[in-house]
């Protein structure tokens, strides 16, 4: 159903560390950078990665992006309460010619 | 203020038409390539479609094309969407975003706060 893979859920106490994972293919994650998005309860997305690793301006450095071959990880170290929110990854990909998301990972906070 | 604003949703019936329209202000908006982006209710995201700052290059979701039609007015800072041959799966509220750069091809920086659009009988 999405072109890109994660998984459903992931979780933390207050202060830990918390890692999500994006897997795809030669056509997306493999040959372009991947993108996160946090979207908070009943709000539009915010961009939280671009470039696989970069953050924008104002988006604290708890949050850091990677990318190894066809995948991407996105963690959040020093988890907070209002970190509690739907994380997306999305990537071009060449194939579809298009951009193609991941299904998305609800993150709790114990 | 750097904003965009989606306007046009609605209740529509099974193979009608809807046409959203997305206002930006506070940014050069002929200098940004723009897209649409969908998220039906409980859903994940789904981009929708792509157009570049010209004009000249326009992208769609194979989900969509052929029925639906991005275009763009720069005089008027503003990207339209036009649904035909809706579907009951075609709801979702619909965003429209931009892109940050030419070569960031799936960052989207600005969004707007969406606009629903229920297609049912």
């Amino acid at each position: 159903q999405y072109v890109l893979t994660q998984p459903p859920s992931a979780s933390g106490t207050p202060g830990q560390r918390v890692t999500i994972s994006c897997s795809g293919s030669s056509s997306n994650i493999g040959t372009n950078t991947v993108n996160w998005y946090q979207q908070l309860p009943g709000t539009a997305p915010k961009l939280l990665i671009y470039s696989s690793d970069q953050r924008p301006s104002g988006v604290p450095d708890r949050f850091s992006g990677s990318k190894s071959g066809t995948s991407a990880s996105l963690a959040i170290s020093g988890l907070q309460s209002e970190d509690e929110a739907d994380y997306y990854c999305a990537a071009w990909d060449g194939s579809l010619n298009g951009v193609v998301f991941g299904g998305g990972t609800k993150v709790a906070v114990l | 203020e750097v904003q965009l604003v989606e306007s046009g949703g609605g209740l529509v019936q099974p193979g009608g038409s809807l046409r959203l329209s997305c206002a930006a202000s506070g940014f050069t908006f002929s200098s940004y390539e723009m897209n649409w982006v969908r998220q039906a209710p409980g859903k994940g995201l789904e981009w929708v479609s792509f157009m570049t700052s010209s004009g000249r290059n326009i992208y769609y979701a194979d989900s969509v094309k052929g029925r639906f039609t991005i275009s763009r007015d720069n005089a008027q800072n503003s990207l339209y969407l036009q649904m035909n041959s809706l579907r009951a799966e075609d709801t979702a509220i619909y965003y429209c975003a931009r892109r940050l750069g030419y070569s960031y091809l799936a960052a989207f920086d600005l969004w707007g706060q969406g606009t629903m659009v229920t297609v049912s009988s």
